[in-house]
């Protein structure tokens, strides 16, 4: 079955500073790998995907993530955060259809 | 840019009753799924559609839940007598085939007394 796991619940950084949220998946086949943002109040939005090719994908608002198959890892990274970012981040996997969420990892940005 | 759709944000329904979320997806989608978030825990698949019938369900969708494209905009999720657990809120999301990124809307927040 497939699983998600992101390993920090809560993380603060300090505004300009760089950030990289962790996730891990289990999947048997290659994955399709998600990020999603989620401000409070308001749905999921898509920060970026992967599903094959270049393992370091571009996504919005200046994020990117790392497919790492053998460390089964897709962590999202940004260099400069910025106070707007604050939000939770949810990393899935899901091939057809079916999406398969983390637990989430909530950003604070401190002044 | 087009987006998905939610009516209510906020439903308030008492234990029992029936309740209908109702969704639009963005137009030139075909398929179209329905999420639930139990405040405090994770975001949980509960069903996809497509084609007028549903392609996959989780162990959650179970009789009490159903799903329904009633027209060509619209697609709604029915929860027949509500229970406390039930209590979360609904994401509806839409995708234009099985393996491209969902787009969520804002979800529903249901509350059941």
């Amino acid at each position: 079955a497939q699983s998600v796991t992101q390993p920090d619940i809560h993380i603060t950084v300090s505004e300009g500073a760089s950030l990289e949220l962790r996730c891990n998946y289990s999947y048997g086949a290659t994955p399709y790998l998600f990020w999603y943002v989620q401000s409070p109040g308001q749905g999921l939005q898509l920060l970026l995907k992967y599903f094959s090719g270049d393992t370091l994908v571009q996504g919005i608002k200046g994020f990117e993530a790392e497919f790492k198959r053998s460390q089964s890892s897709f962590n999202l990274r940004k260099p400069s955060v910025h106070w707007s970012d604050a939000a939770e981040y949810f990393c899935a996997v899901g091939p057809h259809g079916k999406l398969t969420f983390g637990t989430g990892t909530r950003l604070t940005i401190i002044p | 840019e087009p987006e998905v759709t939610q009516t209510p944000s906020h439903q308030v329904t008492q234990m029992g009753q029936e309740v209908i979320l109702r969704c639009v997806p963005i137009s030139n989608h075909l398929y179209f799924y329905w999420y639930r978030q139990i405040l405090g825990q994770k975001v949980e698949f509960l069903v996809s559609f497509y084609n007028n019938e549903i392609s996959e369900k989780s162990e959650i969708f179970d009789d009490q839940f159903s799903v329904e494209r009633p027209d060509g905009s619209n697609f709604t999720l029915k929860i027949r007598s509500t229970k406390l657990e039930d209590s979360a809120m609904y994401f509806c999301a839409s995708s234009e085939t099985r393996d491209q990124p969902q787009h969520f809307g804002d979800g529903t927040r249901l509350s059941i007394l």
